[in-house]
């Protein structure tokens, strides 16, 4: 069974449009995590949320990222505006604390 | 700024024939070096967590230690099936984010 879902598995959308990439950890941890990877580029720290609240970004997450936990179970990444840059792997991560970080199967995001 | 670098970018190797992965690390004060399997198109998959100098743990074929700069991940008699790319990444700042080095990729020929 996943530690963590994510859906959609793929989102082709187009330059400039919305999209919103859904996370679900299954069972309770406090801290979440998104990251994303470019293809053939390393993983790289978007945001870290914790007790509701952002608890650090990267310089990556700017204005046009959002981070939501809506009702407690799901966990959602919004890009309003998405560039062609945007286009990669997005993963999300939960932890108990400052250990191990378990991740999801990932969101492709294709920016046409 | 802390950094994560590791070597080889890309090993072969038969079934069979063991090596080692590294992992070159700079980080102010390590609260953890975490080792992760990606198969192509996934998720990252936790393997280890290694947090101090001297500390080894154990998997199957696979065995990670650690020293105050680098940590090495050692593949005993791989398998096929061991063929994925190998992440190495460190606990940075206070919100337990991880930096990623670029991985390694394995693969093991029958």
């Amino acid at each position: 069974e996943p530690e963590v879902t994510q859906t959609p598995s793929h989102q082709v959308t187009q330059m400039g449009q919305e999209v919103i990439l859904r996370c679900v950890p299954i069972s309770n941890h406090l801290y979440f995590y998104w990251y994303r990877q470019i293809l053939g580029q390393k993983v790289e720290f978007l945001v870290s949320f914790y007790n509701n609240e952002i608890s650090e970004k990267s310089e990556i997450f700017d204005d046009q990222f959002s981070v939501e936990r809506p009702d407690g179970s799901n966990f959602t990444l919004k890009i309003r505006s998405t560039k062609l840059e945007d286009s990669a792997m997005y993963f999300c991560a939960k932890a108990r604390a400052s250990d191990e970080q378990f991740f999801g199967p990932g969101t492709r995001l294709t920016v046409l | 700024e802390d950094q994560v670098t590791q070597s080889p970018e890309a090993l072969r190797l038969q079934e069979g024939e063991s090596s080692s992965l590294n992992c070159s690390y700079t980080v102010s004060g390590l609260r953890g070096l975490f080792w992760y399997r990606q198969d192509p198109g996934k998720g990252p998959e936790f393997l280890f967590t290694l947090y101090s100098a001297g500390e080894e743990k154990e998997k199957e074929r696979l065995k990670a230690t650690l020293t105050k700069k680098e940590s090495f991940l050692h593949i005993t008699a791989p398998k096929p099936e061991d063929s994925a790319t190998y992440l190495c990444a460190v606990h940075s700042g206070n919100t337990g984010k991880l930096i990623f080095g670029q991985g390694t990729t394995l693969q093991v020929k029958p």
